[in-house]
């Protein structure tokens, strides 16, 4: 299975602030994804990162909010911009190898005050 | 659009067996998922069924109906350490790996002496 590490691995931030999380997978991946767990619910699809091509962003997430890049085949960044209370959430990177597994990252876990 | 629906809570005996149930409505079926998630972690894949029938795994059991937009998860010989969240997960799209998931609400099940 992909091993796949993400940092940080836990932040408490300041409203109006910009977290950068970083994910990093020990093989190459055609996709890699983001998705949200917000307190007490399950996961939600940010967006799907394409190595070479903007990111897809699933309804209700914007780039401007959850600017995504994508360099190289092992790697994604996904960044909170601007936060709020509200985006306090597990922030996790997501991988797929082959048709039949998906594996997640660790999590991220953001507080915003 | 999709529509996965779980139980919210389940309990069970230790030693006992215990089926999990998801039904779900998607376009563009291609596979699903079982994850496995304690709390403050990450989800843990479980299983991934496409085809109809059983797929076996040891302790666990995943059961997949088409037609009928079915599966269950079955836990046998049930231990304290498999109380968590069990997410249910609809993967839609094109045929390869990691395509996007839509995730259920989670069933947490606790596990009793």
């Amino acid at each position: 299975s992909a091993v796949i590490s993400q940092k940080p691995s836990r932040d408490i931030c300041q409203r109006g602030t910009s977290l950068t999380i970083q994910c990093q997978v020990d093989s190459q991946v055609t996709m890699m994804f983001w998705y949200r767990q917000q307190p007490g619910q399950s996961l939600t699809l940010i967006a799907t990162a394409n190595q070479g091509s903007e990111a897809t962003y699933e309804s209700g997430f914007v780039i401007d909010k959850f600017p995504i890049s994508r360099p190289n085949l092992t790697f994604s960044t996904l960044t909170v911009s601007n936060m709020s209370p509200e985006d306090s959430s597990i922030y996790l990177c997501s991988v797929g190898q082959g048709a039949s597994e998906q594996f997640f990252g660790p999590g991220t876990r953001l507080t915003v005050l | 659009g999709q529509n996965i629906d779980q139980p919210t809570e389940m309990t069970a005996t230790e030693g006992a067996i215990v089926q999990i149930n998801c039904t779900y409505q998607t376009s563009g079926f291609n596979g699903l998922f079982w994850y496995q998630q304690h709390a403050g972690e990450a989800p843990t894949f479980l299983s991934y069924n496409v085809l109809d029938g059983l797929e076996e795994k040891g302790r666990f059991s995943s059961f997949l109906s088409r037609s009928k937009g079915y599966s269950y998860l079955l836990l046998k010989e049930l231990q304290m350490k498999d109380s968590a969240s069990y997410l249910c997960a609809v993967r839609s799209g094109s045929t390869g790996g990691g395509n996007k998931l839509t995730f259920g609400t989670g069933t947490q099940l606790k596990v009793e002496l």
